[in-house]
């Protein structure tokens, strides 16, 4: 069964960028998408954007447009996210989720990471 | 974007208990419905999907309904492992939003 493994916690200065990682232990994400998830301290969960590898296709909350960047590698078994300009209330956990494809549609997120934390302060 | 709203935002309950829960779409959005479970520090977990579709694994005292553009959760009797939030998550149209989370506290 594939689980979904996530880079180690971040402290990060304002201004700075944050690469986040996030692999496919026991399998691939072939024909999958992976989406980021963020939950900042005391919120719920919000959508920042999914890429679909095997079809070179990417899509961003309009909120994160601009400044984040989903990126996966060519053997569909890692992939990143990438957030510049960080400001203190980038401050949170980032999740990476897997999720099935039909078409170009995204459905369910069935694989979720364990989450990295993200700190932004000076 | 597809707004989603949970109700409560929190209860409390008992072990044993039936517990439900709510969660309006702003405009239709057919079955497209999750629902996820979530414990501070751990992944959040797929219980149902097209509304009514429990995931592999879950037990079946998760079940799910719809009624046009409300949908419910239902927790048949609840179990010391349930005490967590529970969002919501709509995928009929991109971006994929998700509710504000119900949190369900031992009483």
């Amino acid at each position: 069964q594939v689980q979904l493994v996530q880079s180690g916690a971040e402290v990060k200065n304002p201004g700075s960028s944050v690469k986040v990682s996030c692999t496919a232990s026991g399998g691939t994400f072939t024909n999958y998408a992976i989406n980021w998830v963020r939950q900042a301290p005391g919120q719920g969960l919000e959508w920042m954007g999914s890429i679909i590898p095997i079809l070179s296709l990417e899509n961003y909350a309009q909120k994160f447009q601009g400044r984040v960047t989903l990126t996966a590698d060519r053997s569909m078994r890692t992939a990143y996210m990438e957030l510049r300009s960080l400001k203190s209330d980038d401050t949170a956990v980032f999740y990476c989720a897997r999720g099935l494809v039909a078409g170009r549609t995204i459905l369910e997120m069935d694989v979720w990471g364990k989450g990295t934390t993200v700190s932004v302060y000076s | 974007d597809i707004q989603m709203t949970q109700s409560p935002s929190s209860l409390s309950a008992s072990v044993g208990d039936r517990v439900t829960i709510t969660c309006r779409a702003s405009q239709g959005i057919s079955n497209s419905l999750a629902w996820y479970h979530h414990k501070p520090g751990n992944a959040p977990k797929l219980l149902l999907h097209a509304a009514s579709r429990l995931q592999s694994g879950v037990p079946p005292r998760f079940s799910g309904s719809s009624s046009g553009t409300d949908f419910t959760l239902t927790i048949s009797s609840l179990q010391p492992e349930d005490f967590a939030t529970y969002y919501c998550q709509q995928y009929y149209i991109s971006p994929p939003t998700f509710g504000q989370g119900t949190k369900v506290e031992i009483k």
